[in-house]
């Protein structure tokens, strides 16, 4: 699986987007972008993913360049209950498992 | 999404002792099940993974004998944590493979918390 690289910890106000960025330069062509989220002392939460185009649900947007390598995952209105670790795996069709980096740490502040 | 469930959520168990943790996908058949440990301020490690009806596939330094993993039916897999000591104590978190079409989606469990005194 290719490598991801994301910001170690950031910050967002309440009620304002947060703009997750996660590079992943050795991503191949059937490996899919994947976002999951850990709130404390509670296992991840999937959030979204996506091979190639833009792609957005209740939770999220996920917004990956025409080259791939990088993807920033978008929460619209934060809200304090989002503050939690991110991560940004990329995983092929034909693996089997998720592996995770160390992720961001996104804290929401009033 | 879909919905995996831990059992127990939390247990503290005298070193020496065996503990069994439970997890099962409610709404949907999982043929591949995962369990990771995750310590304190760490992130998730993958410790096995397991396709039903067939012995799990362990990552390199998980003692496989120590750490039983069971997935008789397509949503239940067991892993059992066998003599456990207090460097066990971590959390235990499994997760289910959802099929669905081409790209498969994985949900986690919300976690067993392992104290072995």
């Amino acid at each position: 699986d290719a490598k991801t690289t994301q910001p170690p910890s950031m910050d967002c106000a309440e009620g304002r987007a947060a703009n997750l960025p996660c590079n992943h330069s050795t991503i191949s062509g059937n490996e899919y972008v994947y976002w999951y989220r850990q709130i404390h002392s509670q296992g991840p939460q999937y959030i979204i993913h996506g091979l190639k185009n833009n792609e957005t649900n209740e939770m999220a947007s996920l917004i990956i360049t025409e080259d791939r390598k990088s993807s920033t995952l978008i929460l619209p209105h934060a809200t304090l209950r989002d503050t939690a670790v991110y991560y940004c795996i990329v995983r092929g069709r034909n693996n089997n498992d998720m592996r995770f980096g160390a992720g961001t740490r996104l804290t929401v502040k009033p | 999404g879909a919905v995996v469930s831990q059992h127990p959520s939390w247990v503290i168990c005298k070193s020496g002792t065996s503990v069994k943790i439970e997890c099962r996908s409610l709404d949907f058949q999982a043929t591949t099940m995962f369990w990771y440990r995750q310590f304190p301020k760490q992130s998730l490690m993958l410790m096995a993974t397991s396709n039903e009806g067939s012995k799990a596939t362990y990552e390199q330094g998980v003692e496989k004998d120590k750490f039983l993993i069971n997935h008789a039916s397509l949503t239940l897999s067991t892993l059992t944590v066998t003599s456990a000591h207090p460097e066990d104590s971590s959390f235990y978190i499994c997760s289910a493979r959802e099929p669905r079409g081409r790209q498969e989606t994985q949900y986690f469990g919300p976690g067993t918390r392992l104290l072995v005194l």
